[in-house]
C-alpha cells in the first residue's frame, strides 16, 4: 500500500523567506502527484500537479519538483507572504490497473504560518 | 462556472437517523469521488464513480452508500448514522485524459456531527 509521509507537519516563517515542504512516498510506481493548499474550513484548492513523465510544474511563485527514484517531492514557495498561510497537502496517484482508478493517496499535510 | 457544489455545508445528525449528501459538478468530468477528513487521519476515499450509472467502493465504504443517476451528480447516503461518522466530507471530480488527466478538483466540504 502507498504510504505518503509530508514533513514537517507544522512550520511557522517570517514573511519573504524562500522555503520547501517535503513529500515522501514508499512506492515509485505513480501516475500523478499532485500538491493542494487546504484553508481552514475549507476545501481542497489544487496548486500544482506533476504528471509522472513529468521532473516538475511551476505556477508563479509555486515549483514543485517530481523524483520517483528517490520517492520524493518538495513544493518549493519563493517570497513567502501571509497570504501563504494554509496547509499543504500531497497526493499521488498511484499508476495501478488492478487498484481504485484515479483513488488518490493523501500525506497529512504541512501547516504553513507565514508571519508578517 | 461553479466547479463542484456540496449541499449542505453543515448537518447535525442523532444516532440512527439518515441523509443524503449531493455533490454537484459543471465540468463534465467523468469521474467523481467521495473522501472522508478526519483530524490525524488525512483524506480517505469511500465510494467513486467512473461514470453515469456506475459506482464503486473506496478505502472506507461501510456505513455508506452512493448514487450517480446523472453524469454531473453524485450522492452519498447515510443509511442509519453513527458518531464515528462525524467527519468533514469532501466531493471531487476529474477528467480522465488529457495532459490534465485525473486532477481532481474539490467541493467547499461537508460537515456532519452525529450526536
Amino acid at each position: 500500500k502507498q504510504e505518503v509521509t509530508q514533513i514537517p507537519a507544522a512550520l511557522s516563517v517570517p514573511e519573504g523567506e524562500n522555503l520547501v515542504l517535503n513529500c515522501s512516498f514508499t512506492d515509485s510506481a505513480i501516475y500523478n502527484l499532485q500538491w493542494f493548499r487546504q484553508d481552514p474550513g475549507k476545501g481542497l484548492t489544487s496548486l500544482l500537479l506533476i504528471q509522472s513523465s513529468q521532473r516538475e510544474q511551476t505556477s508563479g511563485r509555486l515549483n514543485a519538483s517530481l523524483d520517483k527514484s528517490s520517492g520524493r517531492s518538495t513544493l518549493y514557495i519563493a517570497a513567502s507572504q501571509p497570504g501563504d498561510s494554509a496547509t499543504y497537502l500531497c497526493a499521488l496517484m498511484p499508476f495501478d490497473r488492478g487498484s481504485t482508478l484515479g483513488r488518490l493517496y493523501f500525506g497529512r499535510g504541512t501547516q504553513l504560518t507565514v508571519w508578517p | 462556472n461553479a466547479g463542484v457544489t456540496q449541499t449542505p455545508k453543515f448537518r447535525v445528525l442523532k444516532t440512527g437517523q439518515s441523509m443524503t449528501l449531493l455533490c454537484a459538478q459543471d465540468m463534465n468530468h467523468e469521474y467523481m469521488y467521495w473522501y472522508r477528513q478526519d483530524p490525524g487521519m488525512g483524506l480517505r476515499l469511500i465510494h467513486y464513480s467512473v461514470g453515469e450509472g456506475t459506482t464503486a467502493k473506496g478505502e472506507v465504504p461501510d456505513g455508506y452508500n452512493v448514487s450517480r443517476l446523472k453524469k454531473q451528480n453524485f450522492l452519498l447516503g447515510l443509511e442509519s448514522a453513527a458518531p464515528s461518522q462525524t467527519s468533514v466530507y469532501f466531493c471531487a471530480s476529474s477528467y480522465v485524459s488529457g495532459l490534465a488527466g485525473y486532477e481532481q478538483f474539490f467541493g467547499p466540504g461537508t460537515r456532519l456531527t452525529v450526536l
